[in-house]
């Protein structure tokens, strides 16, 4: 299957500061990708959807001035948490598709931990 | 509330044993998916599905998907230790969106 790699797995951060998470298709050119959040033992939880070069589309609930999604290029996405507070603090997983298969392939999602 | 709800929650078998997980909805999908998770990563793709009816075999895992495309089970023959983990179906609606269920944790106790 395809490659998406998430970068960086752990990252512990300070509240009030931003912290970048990345996310790339190694061997496909990724038209859309999909940024999710999930808690301890629950599923994953749509956050939003970004097409390369076009403003993201934010799910319900999900404010877009907090979580800021850049998708510049065909094969890197990235979501900036900004002025993080520890209730941010979670598992965050991309995927990206192709847009020519019905599957999506996730990244090894980023546990972020704001102290 | 979820769109696709997974059934049971929770699930501790002993080594050998086999087990189901069903993911129910209201809702017609153009394809279901079925991945694993292990604590600490991504999700990793099983199978797809995308005809109604349809049944898939993965070693010792089958997939079935249903008539209407409105559900879904994966059955385990056999389990084992390595077989623990979250099970999540997750429907798409054409437009690369997933629709996640709420997971199936499942023990495999040697």
């Amino acid at each position: 299957g395809a490659v998406v790699s998430q970068h960086p797995s752990r990252v512990i951060c300070k509240s009030g500061t931003s912290v970048k998470i990345e996310c790339r298709s190694l061997d496909f050119q990724a038209t859309t990708m999909f940024w999710y959040r999930q808690f301890p033992k629950q599923s994953l939880m749509l956050m939003a959807t970004s097409n390369e070069g076009s403003k993201a589309t934010y799910e319900q609930g999900v404010e877009k001035d907090k979580f800021l999604i850049n998708h510049a290029s065909l094969t890197l996405s990235t979501l900036t948490v900004t002025s993080a507070h520890p209730e941010d603090s979670s598992f965050y997983i991309c995927s990206a598709s192709d847009g020519l298969n019905t599957e999506a392939f996730f990244g090894q999602g980023t546990r972020l931990t704001v102290v | 509330t979820q769109l696709l709800e997974q059934s049971p929650q929770f699930l501790s078998i002993q080594e050998g044993e086999n087990l189901t997980v069903y993911c129910n909805s209201s809702s017609v999908f153009s394809s279901l998916q079925w991945y694993r998770q292990e604590p600490g990563e991504g999700p990793v793709l099983l199978v797809t599905v995308v005809t109604g009816g349809e049944v898939k075999k993965l070693k010792r895992l089958t997939f079935q998907f249903g008539d209407a495309r409105k559900d879904s089970s994966l059955h385990i023959t056999a389990a084992q230790p390595g077989d623990t983990g979250l099970y999540l179906c997750a429907g798409g609606t054409g437009d690369y969106k997933l629709s996640f269920g709420a997971g199936t944790t499942v023990t495999v106790r040697a």
